[in-house]
């Protein structure tokens, strides 16, 4: 049983489409990531929030705390936004909990 | 800045082999952690440290072993690698800001075990 889970796992898209990218827990949480993992492996946080909303230039992370559910929205997308996309929770203890990704293809 | 920085980025070893990948990180964090990364799979936790000198273990912590000498390093030793430890390797650390963490990443080891 995966604490997160992720959809899609994979998603290509032409460039300029709005991209919605979805992660369900099961575990209370303190806070949710969404991570960034491009081809060559290094892993970037793109947010961490606790409830509402954040915006970063054309990324956008939404949290809905009661239904245990956030969404990676990427407005305008462009093919160096081709990456996986890891969301991750930090549990009540010590750890973190992370989906097994969600792999973006963007075609020009 | 450095951040978090791992050493070695690839590796191959022959079964029965040993050897350490190394972690250090320049931001003063606390917490630091050793995760796995397989194919279809989310980063398992191997081992984690709360601050230097404690150690706990994570998900997967068999085969493996830590150590947090001092704040920056965190050290990660395989005694006798096995072919089922082929995987992707990252350290990271995390610091509390206010109510949130933030996580940091090293750039990964790819261990070959044959």
């Amino acid at each position: 049983k995966n604490e997160v889970e992720q959809s899609p796992q994979n998603l290509t898209a032409q460039e300029g489409e709005f991209i919605t990218i979805n992660c369900s827990y099961s575990v209370g949480i303190s806070a949710l990531h969404w991570l960034q993992q491009h081809p060559g492996g290094g892993i970037v946080s793109l947010f961490m929030l606790s409830s509402g909303k954040k915006k970063h230039g054309r990324l956008i992370a939404t949290i809905n705390i009661q239904e245990k559910h956030s969404s990676l929205h990427i407005t305008a997308s462009h093919p160096r936004d081709s990456a996986v996309y890891i969301c991750a929770v930090k549990g009540t203890g010590n750890q973190f909990y992370f989906g097994t990704g969600t792999s973006l293809t963007v075609i020009p | 800045n450095a951040g978090v920085t791992q050493t070695p980025k690839f590796q191959v070893l022959k079964t029965g082999q040993s050897m350490t990948l190394q972690c250090a990180q320049d931001m003063n964090h606390n917490s630091m952690y050793w995760y796995r990364q397989d194919p279809g799979m989310g980063l398992r936790l191997i081992y984690y440290s709360a601050s230097e000198g404690t150690t706990d273990k994570g998900e997967v912590p068999n085969g493996y072993n830590v150590s947090r000498l001092n704040k920056r390093e965190f050290s990660l030793r395989l005694e006798s690698a096995a072919p089922s430890q082929t995987s992707v390797y990252f350290c990271a650390s995390s610091e509390l800001t206010g109510l949130l963490e933030k996580l940091f990443f090293g750039s990964g080891t790819q261990l070959s075990v044959l």
